[in-house]
């Protein structure tokens, strides 16, 4: 069994302040996709690496994934609330999505 | 575009009915699939379908069952609904099986097992 570990589980911040998530297995995956889900709704695809050593930035989040693609990290740079939310790793093989716990991230205005 | 619809969006249910959750998307997808989130356990992928009149199981099928009679539906089934089902289920669909593709998920259904 594959399993996705991600740390840390919770995290408030303030406002402007900089985070890392990190997610991270045991197992290579072909594919490492992050989310986004906020309260009541479905998770929503923020990015997905596929290459060992790919960066991928989407404005002031950068993406990871690690060399031997069997890790990744999200790096938040200058938090807004509006990036409040719960983040999710998910490693792709064989069709189907392995998911880490998540991180429930709160930015305090 | 309505994307990935799930109906209901809540249910009370006692313990030993039965119950059935309906997915619908409308983007023709291939690739279907049902999970079940709670608190402290991220998603756990309960049944999938490769397509129409497939299906297959996840990490969690026990207690469930599974029907794609049409491709654009996927349908959850509790036969005998226990505690243990009380969560919150969601559908996602993919176009494909390549794990590049995003998956595209619903608002799920919040599901009470009294």
């Amino acid at each position: 069994t594959q399993l996705l570990e991600q740390s840390p589980q919770f995290l408030s911040i303030q406002e402007g302040e900089n985070l890392t998530v990190y997610c991270n297995s045991s197992s290579v995956f072909s594919s490492l996709q992050w989310y986004r889900q906020e309260p009541g709704e479905g998770p929503v695809l923020l990015v997905t690496v596929v290459t060992g050593g790919e960066v991928k930035k989407l404005k002031r989040l950068t993406f990871q994934f690690g060399d031997a693609r069997k890790d990744s990290s999200l790096h938040i740079t200058a938090a807004q609330p509006g990036d409040t939310g719960l983040y999710l790793c998910a490693g792709g093989s064989n069709y189907k999505l392995t998911f880490g716990k998540g991180t429930l991230l709160t930015v305090n205005p | 575009n309505a994307g990935v619809t799930q109906t209901p969006k809540f249910r009370v249910l006692k313990t030993g009915q039965s119950m059935t959750l309906l997915c619908a998307q409308d983007m023709n997808h291939e690739y279907m699939y049902w999970y079940r989130q709670d608190p402290g356990m991220g998603l756990r992928l309960i049944h999938y379908s490769v397509g129409e009149g497939t299906t297959a199981k996840g990490e969690v099928p026990d207690g469930y069952n599974v029907s794609r009679l049409k491709k654009q539906n996927f349908l959850l089934g509790l036969e005998s609904a226990a505690p243990s089902q009380t969560s919150v289920y969601f559908c996602a669909s993919r176009q494909t099986g390549i794990s590049n593709q995003p998956q595209h998920f619903g608002d799920g259904t919040r599901l009470s097992i009294l």
